[in-house]
């Protein structure tokens, strides 16, 4: 039972490139979501998603594009990478209700330069 | 808008010793949860304790315990006899329940670390 997958673990950029962050659950949660973690600013919330065909942006949404068309995936693509973009990506899920916690995946490390 | 704020960026404790960790809210919400997760070095996150709004017990797992002070939104973690593996992040988070977004608000954290 892996929970929540993300791949690539670690990723170099150079400016303008484009990529895809992948985040695969197996535990049939229809909620999913990207964060994004800088130092001294917590988590924040780039896209989210409630079920397969229904996307929706969050706190810092500017560059970033979501789609899920199955209920395991949720890929995050950066259209044209900007070093403001160097960060760490986490993909979470979680039960809809019930004041559940969120599960991670153990996160992406993306260097833009 | 509901806020998270962790106004200690950083924490030292003794090892043994039992350090609390503050963390306070802002919401128009009645029911809510509120989270506390540890992100070790090797940057997973790890969820530590959860605590139901409409709950007047205070949460407790093992070493962890909160103090919810509901009218306050204070929501402080406790860690007793502090071990060298509780070196981390610790973050405080809040979520509305149910709801069609489900959102996890984040505080900025606090780094502890634990002195031999």
């Amino acid at each position: 039972n892996a929970g929540v997958t993300q791949t690539p673990k670690f990723q170099v950029l150079k400016t303008g490139q484009s990529m895809t962050l992948q985040c695969a659950q197996d535990m049939n949660h229809e909620y999913m979501s990207w964060y994004r973690q800088d130092p001294g600013m917590g988590l924040r919330l780039i896209h989210y998603s409630v079920g397969a065909g229904i996307t929706d942006q969050g706190e810092v949404p500017n560059g970033y594009n979501v789609s899920r068309s199955t209920t395991e995936d949720f890929p995050l693509r950066l259209l044209s990478a900007a070093p403001s973009q160097t960060s760490v990506y986490f993909c979470a899920t979680t039960r809809p209700a019930g004041g559940y916690g969120y599960t991670f995946g153990s996160g992406t490390r993306l260097t833009v330069v | 808008a509901q806020t998270v704020t962790q106004s200690q960026p950083e924490m030292s404790v003794q090892e043994a010793e039992t350090v609390t960790l503050s963390c306070t809210y802002d919401t128009s919400e009645s029911d809510y949860y509120l989270f506390w997760y540890k992100q070790p070095p090797s940057r997973q996150m790890i969820l530590v304790i959860r605590q139901e709004a409409y709950k007047q017990q205070n949460a407790t797992e093992n070493r962890f315990s909160v103090n919810f002070q509901k009218a306050a939104k204070s929501f402080s973690l406790k860690i007793s006899d502090s071990q060298l593996g509780d070196a981390a992040m610790y973050f405080c988070a809040y979520r509305v329940d149910g709801g069609a977004t489900n959102k996890l608000i984040f505080g900025t954290g606090t780094l502890l670390a634990v002195q031999p």
